[in-house]
């Protein structure tokens, strides 16, 4: 099994480029995740999946759009990038939640590096 | 207020010592989620030990073991005889309520741990 895996690792975008991160998971989870990761504050969630074809918003979601046409991708794009939105970028996936450990733990991909210039 | 605090943002320990990196929560839910994730310097997320609100026996995962004090809301990772490679960040986080609103992680700003020789 790869797990979750995210295409590209790194990538430097000018202000106002467009991109799309793609993350992949082989585990066949119901809810997938993208965060981003800033110095010092820890991961936040931008948008969620908890199933194909639903995306919520998370806690910073402004800037960013998502889709999930496929149980095991989901993309995320940035339609106008500006500076604030270098980060790193991590995709997630769970089962759907319940009590116990493997119904509940997010498992991580490798992240993104995006440099936004 | 914060829903997860890591009061240490770096400690320095002995090799083969024992140590505890602080973590405490904040929420009204009855039914949540722990966690303990470590960051190396290589930037992956790697799941160490969970905990789940209504277990009633400490999580122990190898030489990870999790001081859960549900009155006083703390979460404490306990690492026994650490190891050069356990150099890395650690951040605590927390998984609110169940079904419906997503499995979303609250993270804490994290605690860069430093073994010495």
């Amino acid at each position: 099994n790869a797990g979750v895996t995210q295409t590209p690792k790194f990538r430097v975008l000018k202000t106002g480029q467009s991109m799309t991160l793609l993350c992949a998971q082989d585990m066949n989870h119901e809810y997938m995740y993208w965060y981003r990761q800033d110095p010092g504050m820890g991961l936040r969630l931008i948008h969620y999946s908890v199933g194909e074809g639903t995306t919520a918003k998370g806690e910073v979601p402004d800037g960013y759009n998502v889709s999930r046409l496929k149980k095991q991708n989901f993309l995320l794009g940035l339609e106008s990038a500006a500076p604030s939105q270098t980060s790193v970028y991590f995709c997630a996936s769970s089962y759907l939640p319940s009590r116990g450990r493997v119904a509940d733990t997010q498992y991580f991909g490798p992240g993104t590096r995006l440099t936004v210039l | 207020a914060q829903k997860i605090t890591q009061t240490q943002p770096g400690m320095f320990v002995q090799e083969k010592e024992a140590v505890t990196l602080d973590c405490t929560y904040d929420t009204s839910d009855q039914s949540y989620g722990l966690f303990w994730y470590k960051q190396p310097s290589s930037g992956e997320m790697i799941f160490l030990i969970y905990q789940g609100s209504y277990d009633e026996q400490n999580a122990t995962e190898g030489r990870y073991s999790l001081n859960f004090q549900k009155a006083r809301k703390s979460a404490n990772l306990v690492i026994s005889a650490s190891q050069l490679g356990d150099s890395a960040m650690y951040f605590c986080a927390m998984r609110e309520g169940t079904t419906g609103g997503g499995n979303k992680l609250t993270f804490g700003t994290g605690t860069q741990l430093k073994v010495e020789l």
